[in-house]
This record gives structure tokens, sequence and C-alpha cells, in this order.
């Protein structure tokens, strides 16, 4: 069966610190990958999706980036952190095909910038 | 541009009673497909259901039913006999075919009072 690991699952960091989350995937090949940002409010906002390795689709311009170094991992990235980057992270994967089937989401990230 | 409405912000109710929550939908697209999820307190979106746009049976899985009507453009989600664990954020979702973002409602925030 297919599992998605996400860390760490909760984060404190100061302004400017840089940041990294890891995502990884098991029991599947060649997955579509997502990013979502969640802020206070519940709305999912999508960051970044991949369709495979090294191939990254960013939603929103701001001061994250993605890469997937490998089929099943996925990293989101920050050089300096802002305020406005607290939320919770959520890593999201769907079977190779588009939207058409559902996504599976990881246990999140809550990471605070303080 | 696809879109999903999910009008109802919060719904508060007593154990036991039967509960919908709202799903409106927009897309130009004749193949799509709609999806949803519940978010409890941990924070994990987890999968409830896939619905593609050929196929407007309802659906029931044991306490929970979907109704799909395209006449409306609807895919409401009813919970019967409410329990305090069905407590969650539920999200409406719809993909077009060959598009590899879905788009999210804003979800609805369901309290159930013991």
């Amino acid at each position: 069966s297919q599992t998605i690991h996400q860390w760490p699952a909760t984060l404190v960091q100061p302004v400017g610190s840089p940041l990294s989350l890891e995502c990884t995937v098991e029991g599947t090949s060649n997955p579509n990958l997502y990013w979502y940002r969640q802020a206070a409010g519940r709305g999912l906002q999508l960051l970044f999706y991949s369709v495979g390795i090294g191939q990254i689709s960013s939603e929103v311009p701001q001061n994250l980036s993605a890469s997937r170094p490998q089929d099943r991992q996925f990293i989101l990235s920050s050089k300096k952190l802002l305020l406005s980057d607290s939320g919770f992270y959520l890593c999201a994967w769907s079977v190779d095909g588009g939207a058409t089937y559902e996504q599976y989401f990881g246990p999140g990230t809550r990471l605070t910038v303080t | 541009a696809q879109k999903v409405t999910q009008a109802q912000t919060e719904i508060s109710v007593v154990e036991k009673e039967d509960v919908t929550l709202d799903c409106v939908y927009e897309t130009r697209d004749t193949t799509y497909y709609l999806f949803w999820y519940k978010q409890p307190p941990s924070g994990e979106l987890v999968f409830l259901i896939r619905r593609n746009s050929f196929d407007e049976q309802n659906e029931i899985s044991g306490r929970y039913s979907w109704n799909f009507q395209k006449s409306t453009s609807s895919f409401n989600f009813t919970i019967t006999a409410s329990q305090v664990v069905d407590s969650a954020v539920y999200f409406c979702a719809l993909s077009e075919a060959g598009s590899y973002i879905p788009t999210f409602g804003r979800g609805t925030s369901l309290i159930v009072h013991p």
C-alpha cells in the first residue's frame, strides 16, 4: 500500500532563517506531487506541483521553492523565511494521470515564523 | 475557469442530526471529476469520494451519501445520524480532464455537539 511521509510535524523558525520541508511517498512510482499551504481560515493554496523528477511548476510567486531530486521525494525550501510564511504545509500525491485521480495527503507541517 | 463554492462556512448540529454540506461547481469541460475530502482536527486531509461527470448515480457509504446533480452543478454531501467524530472541515474539489491541478472549495467546518 502507499504511504506518504512528511517532516517535521512542527517547526518554529525565526524570520530570515532557511527552511527545508521534506515529503516522501512509498509504494507507488512516478506520482504527481503537490505542496499546499493552509493559512488560518482553512483555504488550501497550491504552491507547487510536479509531474516528474526535476519538473516543478509554481503556482504562487513568493520566496519559496521546491525540488524533486528523486521520483518520490519532494522538498519545499526557502532561503529566508518571512512572517507571512507561517501556516500549515501539506504535501500530497496522486496517481500519474493528471488531476483525474484523488490526492492523498501527508500529515502536514505546522510552521510558525517568529 | 473552474470554480468550487462551498457557501456554508460553518455548520453546527447536535449528535444524531442529519446534515448536508453543499458544493456547487463551475466548469466548461464536459469531462471532469469531483471529490470530497475530510480534514479532522489533526490536520491531514482524507479522501472520501471521487465522482466523474458521466456518473450521476448517488453514492452511499454507511452514514455518508453523496448527491451529484449536473443540472444544478451540485455535488452535495449528507451525513446521516451525525456523530462527534464527524466534526471536521470538509472540502469539495473539482478537476477538469487533462489538468494537473484540482480546485478546492474553501471548506465547510462541521461541528457536532454531543
